[in-house]
C-alpha cells in the first residue's frame, strides 16, 4: 500500500530556511503518471499547493511562493524534499506531503501524508 | 489562479438528512475538479475526482457532479462520520487550487 510520511523540524526561527523530506514506499517516482508535491494548511484555513515533481522531474511551484521554494526527488531514495527560504510566522502550518498519479485519480492527491505542524517562531 | 467559491459556508444537519454542496470557479475548469473530506486532526481524503467518479472505497451516498464552473458534491443521507469539513479542488492549471471549504455539522 502506499503511505507518505513528512519529517523535518516543528519549530523554525523567522528568516530561517525551512528543509522538509517526504519519505514514500509502495510507489516509485520514476513511473509515468506518478508526482509528489507539497501542500500546507495554516491552523483553522484552507489548504494551499506549494510545489509538485513528476516523474519525469517537470516541476511546478506557487507562483506566489516560487522564489522561495525548490523540490527535488531522490527516486533510489524514495524521497523528495521541499526547501523554503526566509520563514515567517505567516508560515506558520501544517505541510502534507501528497501523492498524484495521471492513470489512477486523473493527477488528483489521492495520498496523503499525516502531516508535520512547522511553527514560526523566535 | 483560478478562484474556487464554496457555498454555503456551514451546513447544520441531521443524520440521516441529504446535503448539497456548491463549488463555483471563476473559470472553467472542465472535469478537473475533486472533492475532499477532512476531519479535525486529520489530513484529507480524496471523495471525488473529476467531478464525479468516486475514489476507491468511497461509499455510494457520496455523488458529485457539474462541470465548467459549477459542481456540487451529493451526500445522499448523511451518517455520523460525514460531519466534517469538505474542500473542492481543481487541478485543470497551475497553481492546483482548494476552495475555503463548507463544515457540515450536526443540527
Amino acid at each position: 500500500q502506499i503511505t507518505l510520511k513528512e519529517s523535518g523540524p516543528t519549530l523554525v526561527k523567522p528568516t530561517q530556511t525551512l528543509t522538509l523530506t517526504c519519505t514514500f514506499s509502495g510507489f516509485s517516482l520514476s513511473t509515468s503518471g506518478v508526482g509528489v508535491g507539497w501542500i500546507r494548511q495554516p491552523p483553522g484555513k484552507a489548504l494551499e499547493w506549494l510545489a509538485l515533481i513528476y516523474w519525469n522531474d517537470d516541476k511546478r511551484y506557487s507562483p506566489s511562493l516560487k522564489s522561495r521554494l525548490t523540490i527535488t526527488k531522490d527516486t533510489s531514495k524514495n524521497q523528495v524534499v521541499l526547501t523554503m527560504t526566509n520563514m515567517d510566522p505567516v508560515d506558520t502550518a501544517t505541510y502534507y506531503c501528497a501523492h498524484t498519479n495521471y492513470y489512477d485519480s486523473s493527477g488528483h492527491v489521492d495520498y496523503w501524508g499525516q502531516g508535520t505542524l512547522v511553527t514560526v517562531s523566535s | 489562479e483560478i478562484v474556487l467559491t464554496q457555498s454555503p459556508a456551514t451546513l447544520s444537519l441531521s443524520p440521516g438528512e441529504r446535503a448539497t454542496l456548491s463549488c463555483r470557479a471563476s473559470q472553467s475548469v472542465s472535469s478537473y475538479l475533486a472533492w475532499y473530506q477532512q476531519k479535525p486532526g486529520q489530513a484529507p481524503r480524496l471523495l471525488i475526482y473529476d467531478a464525479s467518479n468516486r475514489a476507491t472505497g468511497i461509499p455510494a451516498r457520496f455523488s458529485g457532479s457539474g462541470s465548467g464552473t459549477d459542481f456540487t458534491l451529493t451526500i445522499s443521507s448523511l451518517e455520523p462520520e460525514d460531519f466534517a469539513v469538505y474542500y473542492c479542488q481543481q487541478r485543470s492549471s497551475w497553481p492546483q487550487t482548494f476552495g475555503p471549504g463548507t463544515k457540515v455539522d450536526i443540527k
